[in-house]
């Protein structure tokens, strides 16, 4: 596709309730990157993905969240019995891998999808 | 653990002004550093990527620079226009770091 896309844009839950959350990187893209932002916190990175594997899982904030990355395209992050304190903007990104050349290198990021927790 | 600042926080000038914007980091060891402007609701813009040997990055009325051993980068805007209203994010990416380590922002306002 053009960019990054994620969906929902917004998604409301009530408090317990699990969410899932999608995020279509960009074709071609290897690496790709979870984040989230909230007020008090500004942008935190959360999990990220090289093909399929996430080598990495202790950005997430809880055991409550999980990731998973299938065909080394789509992924999806998974929050189970959501909180108040997980209602932010969750960011997703994609570069075309981690080398060491300029151009691999540069992330883009989707719209966001906005979390809220009743 | 990587710390990065913005400043200043918030910024108004009125149009046509050149100006400024500062990013400090406190670990060195940096791969690259990436500029990003945030518009209201919405997701983030990648403006310019600094590779950590390189010590500037030009697009356009952007231009960014690096200095690795003072911990710090400058995104310079020239003759600002009303449409550059934004939040500018600078980002690191540290060795052995996944991911990138972000700054509050600078908040910019170009007055018409």
């Amino acid at each position: 596709g053009a960019g990054v896309s994620q969906s929902p844009s917004n998604k409301v839950t009530e408090k317990g309730k699990d969410v899932e959350l999608r995020c279509d990187p960009i074709s071609g893209h290897t690496a790709l990157y979870w984040y989230r932002q909230s007020l008090g916190q500004g942008l935190e990175f959360l999990i990220y993905f090289q093909g399929n594997s996430a080598p990495d899982k202790s950005g997430l904030p809880s055991d409550r969240f999980s990731a998973e990355r299938t065909g080394g395209s789509v992924s999806t992050l998974t929050i189970q019995r959501t909180q108040q304190e997980d209602s932010a903007v969750y960011l997703c990104a994609s570069s075309l891998g981690w080398l060491s050349s300029r151009s691999y290198n540069e992330q883009f990021f989707g719209p966001g999808t906005r979390l809220t927790v009743l | 653990k990587q710390e990065v600042t913005q400043i200043p926080a918030a910024l108004s000038v009125p149009e046509g002004e050149n100006l400024v914007l500062n990013c400090s980091f406190t670990d060195s060891a940096i791969y690259n550093l990436q500029w990003f402007r945030q518009d209201p609701g919405k997701g983030l813009t990648s403006l310019l990527l600094i590779q950590s040997s390189q010590r500037e990055q030009t697009s356009g009325r952007l231009n960014a620079s690096l200095d690795k051993s003072s911990g710090r980068s400058t995104l310079y805007i020239a003759a600002s226009q009303p449409g550059d209203s934004a939040t500018y994010l600078c980002a690191s990416r540290e060795g052995g770091a996944d991911g990138l380590t972000f700054g509050k922002g600078t908040h910019l306002i170009i007055q018409p």
